[in-house]
């Protein structure tokens, strides 16, 4: 059954470094995505991304967090310099397509340890 | 912003009886709603989903009830196995332009052997 993918699954990184966190969406979809749930808390939607380009994105997506879609399987998260508050589960998730009754399908997540 | 409530953080239930699990919502405007399950370090794994317009959607062992007008969904769980042990959660969906789900904030299901 084709699955999302992420990489690494768990990333420790210094405070004000920059990471990328890796997803390969399953391979008909056409809608990928980013949600992160900090420890005890809710998951939060990050970003929606659509042919190339950002479809929407919550208030948490500041300057610091980019996405991109290098080539075409991989699905990328960066954040330029991280903060202590940026630690959490990071999600990818992928859609066959938008809008309501096309369910989400979501990765393994990758947790992001900032020291 | 707890558009979407899930007010129960844990639940136990004897394996082979009924598990349910509740979900609340304020925003009228979501018209789409979905379970999905998460053991730990793993991602969400999609369950089950209904749509505004029904009240009412099967799957196996899994039903989805939507009460619009009480702004009510739950999750019910027939016979419950011990291998559905896990936190469940409950997201909604608004109709038009957007795609993000809003998440309530999960139910531990323990189900006993």
């Amino acid at each position: 059954e084709p699955e999302v993918t992420q990489t690494p699954s768990h990333q420790v990184t210094q405070m004000g470094q920059e990471v990328i966190l890796r997803c390969v969406p399953i391979s008909n979809h056409l809608y990928f995505y980013w949600y992160r749930q900090i420890l005890g808390q809710k998951v939060e939607f990050l970003v929606s991304f659509y042919n190339n380009e950002i479809s929407e994105k919550s208030e948490i997506f500041d300057d610091q967090f980019s996405v991109e879609r290098p080539d075409g399987s991989n699905f990328t998260l960066k954040i330029r310099s991280t903060k202590l508050e940026d630690s959490a589960m990071y999600f990818c998730a992928s859609s066959e397509t938008s809008g309501s009754s096309y369910e989400q399908y979501f990765g393994p997540g990758t947790r992001l340890t900032v020291t | 912003d707890q558009q979407v409530k899930q007010n129960s953080p844990s639940l136990s239930v004897q394996e082979g009886r009924i598990s349910i699990l509740n979900c609340d919502y304020t925003n009228s405007m979501f018209d789409y709603f979905l379970w999905y399950k998460k053991y730990p370090a793993e991602g969400p794994t999609f369950l089950i989903s209904i749509s505004s317009i029904k009240d009412k959607n099967e799957d196996g062992r899994f039903t989805v009830f939507l009460n619009k007008s009480a702004k009510h969904l739950s999750l019910h769980i027939v016979p419950s196995q011990p291998g559905d042990s896990a936190v469940y959660f409950c997201a909604a969906q608004e109709g038009g332009a957007t795609n993000k789900l809003i998440f309530g904030t999960g139910t531990l299901l323990a189900v006993q052997p």
